[in-house]
């Protein structure tokens, strides 16, 4: 079935740094990803869509500027956290699609930030 | 925008008793209804999903109902084990790919041993 790879799996990095989490699709072309991000006990929350070779489509209430995606081939989207804060720790998820297959959406592991 | 509401938040079965989570959409449009299971800290797994061209589809002990003409759809899972033990999120998306996936809040499930 279609493997989605994120990494890192944990980060913790100081207030004021970048920090680059990377989401693969192992086995299948994903022309679009989704990012998600998952406070403790709440549900999944779509941040953005990342689009390859466009640019991203940001969900109401997302800092574009601070939570930077690039999709730059059909495997793989970045999210970039800049600027961090310990308010953007948190669980992020990206998501995909074989759209050629027309298959159910594939998750991640997730990546635990933690900003002290 | 689509609106999914999940009943109930938390939901404790005993051993082989059956558990049943309620989700209600908003939108017509909406027509793929997929569950996901989510254990502490991993990614959410696809158990089971369903299209609207279907009232029920059933994969061993998990089953899943549509009640288009209602607007909601229901998890089953039967002859429950300690291992189904977990955050359960139904979603609803529309189009021809199903891309944009709304998610219910979510249910906690424990089966009690």
């Amino acid at each position: 079935g279609a493997v989605v790879s994120q990494h890192p799996s944990r980060v913790i990095c100081k207030s004021g740094t970048s920090v680059k989490i990377e989401c693969r699709s192992l086995d299948f072309q994903a022309t679009t990803m989704f990012w998600y991000r998952q406070f403790p006990k709440q549900s999944l929350m779509l941040m953005a869509t990342s689009n390859e070779g466009s640019k991203a489509t940001y969900e109401q209430g997302v800092e574009k500027d601070k939570f930077l995606i690039n999709h730059a081939s059909l495997t793989l989207s970045t999210l970039t956290v800049t600027s961090a804060h310990p308010e953007d720790s948190s669980f992020y998820i990206c998501s995909a699609r074989d759209l050629a297959g027309n298959s159910p959406l594939h998750f991640g592991n997730g990546t635990r930030l933690t900003v002290t | 925008g689509e609106n999914v509401e999940q009943h109930p938040s938390t939901l404790s079965v005993q051993e082989g008793d059956s558990a049943v989570i309620k989700c209600t959409y908003s939108d017509s449009a909406s027509n793929y209804f997929p569950w996901y299971k989510q254990e502490l800290g991993k990614r959410p797994q696809l158990i089971i999903d369903i299209r609207s061209n279907v009232g029920e589809k059933k994969d061993q002990r998990i089953a899943v109902t549509l009640n288009k003409t209602a607007k909601h759809f229901s998890l089953h899972i039967t002859e429950t084990q300690p291992e189904d033990s977990a955050v359960y999120f139904c979603a609803a998306s529309m189009g021809n790919y199903g891309q944009n996936f709304v998610f219910g809040p979510g249910t906690r499930l424990s089966v009690l041993p």
